[in-house]
């Protein structure tokens, strides 16, 4: 089955600095790959998805990079702010038809100091 | 509109018990997944459901076991619980044709 690793497991920046978190993925039919985030208390929450035909993707200040030859995707937040702090978890799955489930990284905990 | 929602929120539990938990998915979708969170395993699946029909399993023991209703709520269950079955569980729905999973908060189960 699909097996997704994530890196780093903690990630500390200031604020106003860029952070990036790295995955990557055994399967090489996957080709959706969503970020969650989890704040204390509450469920992940999708904050960007990137499908296997598209290499990057952006929304304000998160952007996704796909590199589907080397199996890996990356999440990049730049001018970080300290509501960014919370867990981020990268996840992988195969869509057929609507029919999937999503294997996900272990996830990163990110604190941003003001 | 209304969100996914789980309940209860909090579960403590004797093991060697069983228990229920229940999820509400957004108003249209047909579709719940329930996921175990833990910290040293992460987030896991468990399984799906879609217009009543399990359509997908995760590698779970059969101790495990879920159903759906036909106004799409679903409930899972959990026998002869073990120590090891303290998580927070999550259910996430979607209209079941695409990707685009919404999750609830969960329901944190503690077993004693």
């Amino acid at each position: 089955g699909e097996n997704v690793e994530q890196h780093p497991s903690t990630l500390s920046v200031q604020e106003g600095d860029s952070a990036v978190i790295k995955c990557t993925y055994s399967d090489s039919a996957s080709n959706y790959f969503p970020w969650y985030k989890q704040e204390l208390g509450k469920g992940p929450q999708l904050i960007i998805d990137i499908r296997s035909n598209v290499g990057e993707k952006k929304d304000q200040r998160i952007a996704v990079t796909l590199n589907k030859t080397a199996k890996h995707f990356s999440l990049h937040i730049t001018e970080t702010q300290p509501e960014d702090s919370a867990v981020y978890f990268c996840a992988a799955s195969l869509m057929n038809s609507g029919y999937s489930t999503l294997t996900f990284g272990k996830g990163t905990m990110l604190l941003v100091s003001p | 509109k209304a969100g996914v929602t789980q309940t209860p929120r909090y579960l403590i539990k004797t093991r060697g018990q069983q228990v229920t938990l229940s999820c509400s998915p957004i108003s249209g979708h047909r579709s719940v997944s329930w996921y175990q969170q833990t910290p040293g395993q992460g987030l896991q699946f468990l399984f799906e459901y879609f217009s009543e029909t399990q359509r997908n399993k995760g590698n779970f023991p059969g101790r495990f076991s879920g159903r759906q209703f036909s106004n799409s709520r679903s409930e899972m269950n959990v026998s002869t619980l073990e120590l090891g079955d303290s998580a927070l569980y999550l259910c996430a729905s979607s209209q079941g044709q695409g990707p685009g999973y919404t999750f609830g908060s969960g329901t944190r189960l503690t077993v004693v």
